[in-house]
């Protein structure tokens, strides 16, 4: 199992562009989230989903969207970048007892 | 409403010494389970135990221990014989399994650096 990965590992964007983080996991997992984390703010949840076809916001979801078409894959989606979006993106799997994170994809927004 | 606080921003201490990480949570649930994550500098997350709301024994492995009491809302983490390696970012987290809108809440973290 390669357990939850993400892609890219790291993005340079400008502001205004869009882009889409990659999210999958192969453990057959309904419950899927996404995080960012920033100094000093801890790990805050963006939006999650609990199955295919559900997803909700988190404590800060604006300036992303994201679906869930299929039960392995959750991709998260900056419509347009600001450079208040720099940070890391964490996505993980599991469910409410608990949670496989993947590595992380570091964002730069210039 | 979730909420999990971890007041301590950072802890410095020199190794060998015994150092325990505060965990406060807020929760209106009866039925929730509690998380504790390292974070190493090589930036990934990386489980440490997970504790349900009806199991309030105290958990010991190795080095590391855990005291979960609900009369005061805390599950703090205790390292005994603190080590170089212990040095991470450590979470404390939150999940309440019944309601409407179930997700994990994290605290803002402790920075804990072991001083050779």
């Amino acid at each position: 199992n390669a357990g939850v990965t993400q892609t890219p590992k790291f993005q340079v964007l400008k502001t205004g562009q869009s882009m889409t983080l990659q999210c999958a996991q192969d453990m057959n997992h309904e419950y899927m989230s996404w995080y960012r984390q920033d100094p000093g703010m801890g790990l805050r949840l963006i939006h999650y989903s609990v199955g295919a076809g559900i997803t909700d916001q988190g404590e800060v979801p604006n300036g992303y969207n994201v679906s869930r078409s299929t039960t392995e894959d959750f991709p998260l989606r900056l419509l347009s970048a600001a450079p208040s979006q720099t940070s890391v993106y964490f996505c993980a799997s599991g469910g409410l007892e608990t949670q496989y994170f993947g590595p992380g994809t570091r964002l730069l927004v210039l | 409403a979730q909420k999990v606080t971890q007041a301590q921003t950072e802890i410095s201490v020199v190794e060998k010494e015994d150092v325990t990480l505060d965990c406060v949570y807020e929760t209106r649930d009866t039925t929730y389970y509690l998380f504790w994550y390292k974070q190493p500098p090589s930036g990934e997350l990386v489980f440490l135990i997970r504790r349900n709301s009806f199991d309030e024994q105290n958990e010991i492995s190795g080095r590391y221990s855990w005291n979960f009491q609900k009369s005061t809302s805390s599950f703090n983490f205790t390292i005994t014989a603190s080590q170089v390696v212990d040095s991470a970012v450590y979470f404390c987290a939150l999940s309440e399994l019944y309601s409407s809108a179930s997700k994990i809440i994290f605290g803002s973290g402790t920075r804990l650096s072991i001083r050779p």
